[in-house]
């Protein structure tokens, strides 16, 4: 089947607008996360959403940061008001849920640039 | 909180030539631990993990990690290396199931002919 998808692949934006990032995980994947690759920072949790639970949103950087995922599938990372600083790769990986650490599939992540 | 480090940030190695790509975490608990890949242009991939059991974790493209608990390392080695495992390679932990990856900042890989 299809693999994490993420869209778009590529975003500039002004620094002050708003940003919406979308991620389609594995059918079936009840867990859903957020990381952030950039330069000099590696790669950052932000969120993690994990089947009905409340998600756990201590990797987001500050409050400009939000995820929503709608009907246990899709999920959409916003960003208000973006600054230069928010420029990277934000990727999205999904996981089944089991006993032990499922693996997590990555997707190709959306490359954001603030300018 | 848990942390891994990747002592090497770049690489060089001679195709052919054997590579280690050194990973220590830190944690106080029991870990799961990974390596995964990123191909340039391309996003990650699992190459291998250590959830239990044997401490030698085999890849099929011949990468082997091996858990060392007193040592808290996890260091990535392949024999002979090819131009295609040009890459970053990163080292990740986590301390239970299904739980956000503490990633370490990569370690890129560059195979010369």
């Amino acid at each position: 089947g299809a693999g994490v998808s993420q869209s778009p692949s590529n975003k500039v934006t002004e620094k002050g607008k708003d940003v919406e990032l979308r991620c389609d995980p594995i059918s079936g994947h009840t867990a859903l996360y957020w990381y952030r690759q950039s330069l000099g920072q590696g790669l950052e949790f932000l969120i993690y959403f994990q089947g009905n639970s409340a998600p756990d949103k201590s990797g987001l950087p500050s409050d400009r940061f939000s995820a929503e995922r709608t009907g246990g599938s899709v999920s959409t990372l916003t960003i208000q008001r973006t600054q230069q600083e928010d420029s990277a790769v934000y990727l999205c990986a999904s996981s089944a849920m089991g006993q032990v650490q499922e693996t997590q599939y990555f997707g190709p992540g959306t490359r954001l640039l603030v300018l | 909180a848990q942390s891994v480090t990747q002592l090497d940030s770049q690489v060089p190695v001679f195709e052919e030539a054997p590579v280690e790509l050194r990973c220590n975490y830190s944690s106080s608990v029991s870990v799961y631990l990974f390596w995964y890949v990123q191909y340039p242009n391309q996003g990650l991939q699992l190459l291998l993990k250590y959830l239990s059991g044997s401490t030698l974790v085999e890849s099929i493209n011949g990468f082997e990690a091996e858990f060392n608990k007193s040592q808290t390392s996890f260091h990535l080695r392949k024999p002979s290396v090819h131009i295609s495992d040009t890459a970053e390679y990163f080292c990740a932990v986590s301390s239970s199931g299904n739980t956000p990856l503490v990633f370490g900042k990569g370690t890129r890989l560059s195979v010369i002919a």
